[in-house]
Formats: structure tokens, sequence, C-alpha cells
């Protein structure tokens, strides 16, 4: 009930392509579904966020899908550049009495071939 | 853009030393949090922190491991009789009130216990 799954844990990328991230969920009571990025030797940054009323986010390269009957979403990154070779993970939250509660998937290592 | 800092940056220590890791949150952010990382793998929720009392903590989060935010500015994890398990990257994150208020992660710290 508190996983996410995400898929695949590794993907490689020509220059200019579309890499793709997929997730999955069970527990209905998440609200908030954040992407993060993360480089070697930083912590997480947030990428792109949506919430479950939204079938659709995009912010320049970046674009979630979220199909909230399937309880499953997925980041697109279009013209796939070198620098967004990272670790890209899926969460989502839930909202608790003192705060929210961020579950994260297990990551997937993208590299972009120049 | 404000940040979330940690020190140290790397901790050795040995097994069975206490050891405590230092956050400073992001200063208007309510909500604080504390992950771990293994080895570049799944980030782990361990505690949120909210009104200066644990709000949620996961089944890592036992006995050994204590939280603490002793003035207006500093957010710290103590973890009693390190063993070896314990090593891994240890992330601070904190979050504003708004309901779309995302995590805001430091670079962490990187606990070896030998």
């Amino acid at each position: 009930q508190q996983q996410v799954k995400q898929s695949p844990q590794s993907l490689i990328v020509q220059k200019g392509g579309i890499s793709i991230i997929n997730c999955a969920y069970e527990n209905t009571a998440f609200d908030y579904f954040p992407w993060y990025q993360q480089f070697p030797g930083k912590g997480p940054a947030l990428l792109i966020a949506i919430r479950p009323d939204v079938s659709e986010k995009k912010e320049g390269r970046f674009t979630i899908s979220f199909n909230k009957s399937a309880k499953q979403f997925s980041l697109h990154i279009m013209d796939s550049q070198p620098g967004d070779s990272a670790t890209y993970f899926c969460a989502a939250r839930r909202a608790n009495t003192g705060g929210f509660k961020t579950i994260f998937g297990a990551g997937t290592r993208l590299f972009v071939k120049a | 853009e404000p940040e979330v800092t940690q020190t140290p940056s790397h901790q050795v220590t040995q097994m069975g030393q206490e050891v405590i890791l230092r956050c400073v949150p992001i200063s208007n952010h309510l909500y604080f949090y504390w992950y771990r990382q293994i080895l570049g793998q799944k980030v782990e929720f361990l505690v949120s922190f909210y009104n200066n009392e644990i709000s949620e903590k996961s089944e890592i989060f036992d006995d050994q491991f204590s939280v603490e935010r002793p003035d207006g500015s500093n957010f710290t994890l103590k973890i009693r009789s390190t063993k070896l398990e314990d090593s891994a990257m240890y992330f601070c994150a904190s979050s504003g009130e708004r309901t779309n208020s995302p995590l805001h992660f430091g670079n962490g710290t990187r606990l070896t216990v030998t």
C-alpha cells in the first residue's frame, strides 16, 4: 500500500530521443506526485510535480502523464540531452496529522548518449 | 535561492559510537524530515517532524534514532550505538505549509560505520 513501483531500473537514450519512466502506486490517499532528479553527490531536487486531478503537466522538455484510474504516472523527457543523465525518482505524497509523508520509487538511472 | 544545509558532508565512525547529523532547514519551512539512501539506491523515509514533535516515523526509525530541533534553526538526527548497516547517505529535507510545497533536500551526510 505504501509502495511506489518504478521502472525501468536503468535507461540509455540517444541524444535527442525521448526518455520515458513509469511509476505505479496503490494507495489512493496519495495526493501529490513529484518527480525528483538526483546527480551524484547531491540531494534529490524537484523536477516537476502533478496532482491527481490533472492528467498531464508539461514544463519545458519534461511532461508528466497521470492516469488516476490505472494508478499510474510517467515522466517523459523530450529531446533528451547528455546533461539530463542522472537518477530520476518518482514519488507520492500523502498528508498525515503533522505534515506530509513522501514515498519514493526505486529510481531510474538515465544515461543520454551524445 | 534558500537551501537546506547539512553538516558534516562525510562522517566516519566506529561501530557502537554515537553520531549526530546536523541540518539547517529553509528558514520559513515548518516541516522537517530525514531520509536515508544506501549506495545510490532508494530514498527511504525515516521520520517527519512538525511543531517540535515527531509526526510520523518508519520502521527503520527505531529506538537507536532520535531527532531534535534544539533551537530555531537546527534540526538534528542522532544515531546511538551505530551499526555497520547504518552506513548510508542521510538527507535532511524541509517543506513549507502549502499543500503543493515540495521537499527541499540538503546535499546529505555520508555516514561510514567501520
